[in-house]
């Protein structure tokens, strides 16, 4: 069944301090991976997508994932992290064609430390 | 493009009543999605569209719960009746093809039945 993992239900972080947010999926055949970002009140805006080719993929706002095939895993990462990156974190897998919807993970939820 | 356009952001209704929940999707896009999102299970596909007609709506919690999309501009999600345990935040989203595009979402709509 597909599925997506995301461990960490709460991080905090302090500002300037590195980020890593954990995403593990299980889909059959290779998937399409996106991480959104949703700020308290609302939608879910898309951060960056991963499908093939580099497996290291540049987003909005400084943040990046990296695909590792062997581990099904997708972790969101940022060098410095600021105190408007507080928000909560949602990795997101699908397909095309006939599996048009996107499973998404339970979130993570950012906390910045001044 | 003013983006996916959802109304009322905010409905309180009392328990047995009817709640109409409204999407404009992104003009030009062929998919458009209802998802439900509350603490206890995040976000949940309930029914999405291709080209205005209904393609999965296994998600639909029960029969009270409906949803049409009469045209490539507007869906609305309908619950009839209304029960305590349906409050959440109910968002619409929008995608130009399904698998590398992404989804667009709204704001939501956060409603509460008392």
């Amino acid at each position: 069944a597909q599925s997506v993992t995301q461990p960490d239900i709460h991080i905090t972080v302090s500002e300037g301090a590195s980020l890593e947010l954990r995403c593990n999926y299980s889909y059959g055949a290779t998937p399409y991976l996106f991480w959104y970002v949703q700020s308290p009140g609302q939608g879910l805006q898309l951060l960056l997508k991963y499908f093939s080719g580099d497996t290291l993929v540049q987003g909005i706002k400084g943040f990046e994932a990296e695909f590792k095939r062997s581990q099904s895993s997708f972790n969101l990462r940022k060098p410095s992290v600021h105190w408007s990156d507080a928000a909560e974190y949602f990795c997101a897998v699908g397909g095309g064609g006939s599996q048009g919807n996107l499973i998404f993970g339970k979130g993570t939820k950012l906390s910045v430390k001044p | 493009d003013a983006g996916v356009i959802q109304s009322p952001r905010h409905e309180v209704t009392e328990m047995g009543q009817e709640v109409t929940l409204r999407c404009k999707p992104i003009s030009g896009h062929d998919y458009l999605f209802w998802y439900r999102q509350t603490m206890m299970r995040g976000l949940e596909l309930l029914i999405y569209f291709n080209n205005n007609v209904p393609i999965d709506d296994s998600g639909m919690p029960e029969d009270r719960f409906s949803a049409k999309m009469p045209n490539a501009s507007f869906s609305t999600l309908k619950i009839q009746p209304s029960e305590p345990r349906d409050s959440a935040v109910y968002f619409c989203a929008s995608s130009l093809r399904v698998g590398w595009y992404g989804y667009t979402f709204g704001s939501g709509t956060r409603l509460t039945v008392v």
